[in-house]
């Protein structure tokens, strides 16, 4: 049982490139979250998802956009990454809305 | 909009004592609080979560208690250990929807001197 797993870990991107990021969950979660933390920031909601196949916004979700296919997945993608967004990103599930197990992180450097 | 506030933002204390930590909140009309550990380079581990309904939730040495009308929430660590030093965050869940949304603090950096 490996609860929320992410990857990758870290990963150095130029201006205007792109990637995903991955999360994987194996608790038969329902909910699943992307937050990004930033020194003096605290951690702050990117997008969510409630179920396969559905997502919505959270309180920061511009250059951002996520996919829930799988229950077991859901991906974050950066379609034209820019500085602002250097962070950690973590990943998160729930059983509905019990409490949420968080992933290691992934550490995105956006040059 | 709710507003989470951890004060003091770090602190550092020798092994054995007793300490405090807060989190403050702005709107009252919250689900429930948590409190998370995070240790550096890694991810956010519930500690305690307490109900609106509830005052205060204990696991071994860890006490938090909860004023809703205060706004106020307060992790007690009994005996701090070495092993103690993270970072503790606390994070509110809203009323409404059937979202699970959690507002978090900016957490406080603990540090316990062997």
């Amino acid at each position: 049982n490996a609860g929320v797993t992410q990857t990758p870990k870290f990963r150095v991107l130029k201006t205007g490139q792109s990637m995903t990021l991955l999360c994987a969950q194996d608790m038969n979660h329902e909910y699943m979250y992307w937050y990004r933390q930033d020194p003096g920031m605290g951690l702050r909601l990117i997008h969510y998802s409630v179920g396969e196949g559905t997502t919505a916004k959270g309180e920061v979700p511009d250059g951002y956009n996520v996919s829930r296919l799988k229950k077991q997945n859901f991906l974050l993608g950066l379609e034209s990454a820019a500085p602002s967004q250097t962070s950690v990103y973590f990943c998160a599930s729930s059983f509905r809305t019990e409490t949420q197990y968080f992933g290691p992180g992934t550490r995105l450097l956006v040059l | 909009k709710q507003e989470v506030t951890q004060i003091p933002a770090a602190l550092s204390v020798p092994e054995g004592e007793n300490l405090v930590l807060n989190c403050s909140f702005t709107d009252s009309a919250i689900y429930n609080l948590q409190w998370f550990r995070q240790d550096p380079g890694k991810g956010l581990t519930s500690l305690l979560l307490i109900q609106s309904s509830q005052r205060e939730q204990t696991s071994g040495r860890l006490n938090a208690s909860l004023d809703k009308s205060s706004g106020r929430s307060t992790l007690y660590i009994a005996a701090s250990q070495p092993g103690d030093s993270a970072t503790y965050l606390c994070a509110v869940r809203l009323y409404g929807g059937a979202t699970n949304k959690l507002i978090f603090g900016t957490g406080t950096l603990l540090a316990v001197q062997p």
